[in-house]
């Protein structure tokens, strides 16, 4: 399976501000997967990010709370925008493996918004 | 609307007990059931099941799909601490890449 790393690890955010999480998988991959969970709740997909295009947002999730991008084949980013204590929670991203239908998580981002 | 659910939602055992979690899938389009266990903030990836009905194994975990009846059983037998975590099941559509989680089971076993 890939081998993915995320930062930061965990921060402490102030209401209004705004966090740039980086995803980084050491193999070229289609696709990118971000999720959150919530304190207590299960795992929520954001959003898929293919690479040269906009990515594709769940329903609920908008493109300026949660804006994606995503460079090149091994690397992408998700902001959490204008942050308030509803947005603390843990961000994961993933990818699929070599398998078909596997899908491999990072280590996650917990995020406290105070 | 899609939707996993798992029960129990949390379960309490002692070391050398064999555990069943169930977890049932209404999935537009199934395709295939991911089995994770998560400790701390990552899902670890266990089995992925198909409609064939095979049973994946992996040392004392075991996970078979029940196709008729739309729903997996995640099998541990002789529990150790360890396996103390969350463990989360998602189903996957045929089209698109989305994971549907359920809420997950929460084991504890105890020494």
């Amino acid at each position: 399976s890939a081998v993915i790393s995320q930062k930061p690890s965990r921060d402490i955010c102030q209401r209004g501000t705004s966090l740039t999480i980086q995803c980084q998988v050491d193999s070229q991959v289609t696709m990118m997967f971000w999720y959150r969970q919530q304190p207590g709740q299960s795992l929520t997909l954001i959003a898929t990010a293919n690479q040269g295009s906009e990515a594709t947002y769940e329903s609920g999730f908008v493109i300026d709370k949660f804006p994606i991008s995503r460079p090149n084949l091994t690397f992408s980013t998700l902001t959490v925008s204008n942050m308030s204590p509803e947005d603390s929670s843990i961000y994961l991203c993933s990818v699929d493996g070599w398998v078909r239908d596997e899908q491999f998580f990072g280590p996650g981002t917990r995020l406290t918004v105070l | 609307e899609d939707k996993v659910v798992q029960s129990p939602l949390s379960l309490v055992v002692h070391e050398g007990d064999t555990v069943t979690l169930n977890c049932s899938y209404e999935v537009t389009n199934f395709r295939s059931l991911l089995w994770y266990k998560q400790e701390k903030k990552a899902p670890t990836f266990l089995f992925m099941l198909t409609s064939s009905g095979i049973e994946k194994k992996s040392g004392r975990l075991s996970s078979i799909l029940d196709k008729k009846e739309l729903s997996s059983i995640l099998n541990i037998t002789a529990t150790q601490t360890g396996d103390s975590a969350i463990y989360l099941c998602a189903g996957r559509m045929e089209y698109g890449n989305k994971l549907v989680f359920g809420a997950g089971t929460i084991l504890r076993v105890k020494s």
